[in-house]
């Protein structure tokens, strides 16, 4: 049973151009959480979807910054136009029932703006 | 919004000896759990805690729910090496009679062990 499978692990892309990152969650999992993480910081919170649907965006950024999570396919967060302060690990998780089980953490993103 | 805090920062101990972090929230929480994360890992569920004052062990590790569901503490006995790692509790709560699928993680806890 695959865990929670993040590609890619490392992105490297020039200021001003598009990050797409991919999340397939745990199979029968329908909850995906991203999270954002800079180096020895916490785990920020920015979006909760379920299939064709956002729950929760409260932690995205208003511009440049997107995620779906469609019917058919991963999820995807999406950076447009990165700055060099989008560079951070950046973490997808899956859950079934939270009230029952915790998350799944993919092995993440790393996102460097050169 | 709901906030959750987290300390220390860093924890350093020498080998065998014991480490406590701490977690307390803004809001009643549903229920509480714990992540270790390995330096350049992912985080990885440890346990989760719902029942006011409840306590759960694994093997050297400790945690432990308030009775007013707010707060929160994981407790390793004798440390190894094998402990290094941040160790983050993380929120979940409740919302309209049901529970809210987000969690909210504090900052987390920085342990290294010294052999």
């Amino acid at each position: 049973n695959a865990g929670v499978m993040q590609n890619p692990r490392h992105l490297v892309r020039r200021r001003g151009q598009e990050a797409r990152l991919r999340c397939s969650p745990m199979k029968g999992h329908s909850h995906v959480y991203w999270y954002r993480q800079l180096p020895e910081e916490g785990l920020k919170f920015m979006v909760y979807l379920q299939k064709e649907n956002i729950i929760d965006e409260s932690g995205m950024p208003k511009e440049r910054f997107s995620a779906e999570f469609p019917k058919e396919g991963p999820s995807i967060l999406r950076i447009q136009q990165v700055v060099r302060g989008d560079s951070a690990a950046y973490f997808c998780a899956s859950s079934g029932d939270i009230t029952n089980y915790g998350y799944t953490f993919g092995s993440g993103t790393r996102l460097t703006v050169v | 919004g709901q906030q959750v805090m987290q300390i220390p920062q860093y924890q350093h101990v020498q080998e065998g000896e014991d480490f406590t972090t701490y977690c307390n929230s803004s809001t009643t929480l549903s229920n509480i759990q714990w992540y270790k994360q390995r330096p350049g890992g992912h985080p990885v569920f440890l346990i989760q805690l719902v029942k006011s004052g409840e306590v759960k062990k694994q093997k050297r590790l400790t945690f432990q729910f308030g009775e007013a569901k707010k707060n929160s503490s994981l407790h390793i006995t004798a440390t190894q090496t094998t402990d290094v790692g941040t160790y983050f509790c993380a929120g979940l709560r409740k919302a309209g009679g049901t529970s809210y699928g987000k969690l909210t993680f504090g900052q987390g806890t920085i342990l290294t062990v010294h052999p």
